[in-house]
């Protein structure tokens, strides 16, 4: 049982070039998200899913774009790649929100992806 | 708004000492609260949770009670080992909002042989 697999683990780019990271989920989980994690700053939440064909942005959702691509992937696109975003992204899934339920589920989490943008 | 706030670390103990991380949070309505570990190298995995007042979460000999009166969700263990070393993250839940989950900033824990 693979859970939240994350692509790809490692990657160096230059300012300005543009990439995909993926995500995909066997678990049946209609609900994803995308974190990234700097030192001293936790994890912040950049886009979510609810559910398959929404969307919703998080709190630091500037210079990130997301793909709903179906129920099992998540990716999440940085068109023009800054500095700024060097970070370690991960991508999280959960059941879905349906009623007082959504606040009891728990998130699964992938390995992550460390992205240095030079 | 909702946030949680964690002991700053990094907390480094000897084996078998006993441990208390502290969490406080902030909430509208009534939260889920969530302990998550992190060890070197991986992702997030849930550590425990509870989701009402007086709850006690519990797993791998860590413990944590949701107390309401204080605002607190405190993590402890009996006596910690080396494998235990990682980074630890508090966390919220709410039904409302447009964040489904709220970390705190993390408490990295060094254990000693």
């Amino acid at each position: 049982n693979a859970g939240v697999t994350q692509t790809p683990k490692f990657q160096v780019l230059k300012t300005g070039q543009s990439m995909t990271l993926q995500c995909a989920q066997d678990m049946n989980h209609n609900s994803m998200y995308w974190y990234r994690q700097d030192p001293g700053m936790g994890l912040r939440l950049i886009y979510y899913s609810a559910s398959e064909g929404t969307t919703d942005k998080g709190e630091v959702p500037n210079g990130y774009n997301v793909s709903r691509l179906n129920k099992r992937e998540f990716s999440l696109r940085l068109e023009s790649a800054a500095p700024s975003q060097t970070s370690v992204y991960f991508c999280a899934s959960s059941e879905k929100r349906t009623g007082l339920q959504h606040s009891n589920q728990p998130q699964h989490f992938g390995d992550g992806t460390r992205l240095s943008i030079l | 708004g909702n946030s949680v706030t964690q002991m700053e670390g990094p907390v480094t103990l000897s084996e078998e000492a006993f441990l208390t991380i502290n969490c406080t949070y902030t909430a509208t309505g009534y939260p889920s609260l969530f302990w998550y570990v992190q060890y070197p190298g991986e992702g997030l995995q849930l550590l425990l949770k509870a989701t009402k007042a007086d709850d006690k979460g519990s797993n791998k000999g860590f413990e944590a009670t949701y107390r309401k009166e204080t605002t607190s969700f405190h993590l402890e263990k009996g006596s910690v080992q080396v494998s235990d070393s990682a980074v630890y993250f508090c966390a919220l839940s709410v039904y409302s909002g447009n964040t489904p989950l709220v970390f705190g900033k993390g408490t990295r824990l060094s254990v000693i042989a």
